[in-house]
């Protein structure tokens, strides 16, 4: 079975760091790009970054780039997050999530951890 | 980057079926037959209910069903059922870096 699990959320104040964590078990996960995309309370889905199967490539959508850094340790079956200069508008439930890049198709999903900013 | 265009909202009683819309551009929906849909129930984590445009991934059900004419896809829900409502969110691949782009959601009430 797929599992996706998330941790590292928590409260921040602005311009402030976090790095949340991504567990995957149940499949091969260095065979597969993953994603973080992220919910702010009662609005939709974002798509924040991908990486490739072995970190080669990450992409990020303009609003976190300089500031967010996707990683992965396929050796500890785990991808990260890292956020530095952390904004009210971060504020989200950040889910991870196994990608099926040629298809852009988010197949399995974390339950997500929220991310809180503020003073 | 720009969403893709959904309805904020739609509704239908028990038995019937309802259809939510999603339109893009000829450089996501259009472009490619890669269009998901996810299915969000309060509180929880999105789940894939439809991927490049009309494949369920096993285990949902068949009552779900997917299309694409030109750049808008839709999602059909047959025989509502009390469970089905719902946050409904259509994405696309998108020749764009992003790689997924998201519509902006719909809510699904079941009367």
């Amino acid at each position: 079975e797929v599992q996706l699990v998330e941790s590292g959320g928590g409260l921040v104040q602005p311009g402030g760091s976090l790095r949340l964590s991504c567990a995957a078990s149940g499949f091969t996960f260095s065979s597969y790009w993953m994603s973080w995309v992220r919910q702010a309370p009662g609005k939709g889905l974002e798509w924040v970054a991908n990486i490739k199967q072995d970190g080669s490539e990450k992409y990020y959508v303009d609003s976190v780039k300089g500031r967010f850094t996707i990683s992965r340790d396929n050796a500890k079956n785990s991808l990260y997050l890292q956020m530095n200069s952390l904004r009210a508008e971060d504020t989200a439930v950040y889910y991870c999530a196994r990608l099926v890049a040629v298809a852009g198709t988010l197949s399995y999903w974390g339950q997500g951890t929220l991310v809180t900013v503020s003073s | 980057q720009s969403a893709l265009t959904q309805p904020a909202s739609v509704s239908g009683s028990p038995g019937q079926s309802i259809t939510i819309s999603c339109t893009g551009t000829s450089s996501d929906v259009g472009g490619y037959n890669y269009v998901s849909w996810y299915q969000q129930h309060p509180g929880k984590a999105p789940k894939l209910m439809i991927y490049e445009v009309s494949n369920r991934p096993s285990g949902v059900s068949n009552r779900f069903s997917g299309s694409k004419s030109g750049n808008t896809a839709s999602l059909t829900i047959s025989g509502l059922q009390a469970e089905d409502e719902a946050d409904y969110y259509c994405s696309s691949y998108t020749s764009s870096s992003t790689n997924v782009v998201f519509g902006g959601g719909t809510k699904l009430t079941v009367l």
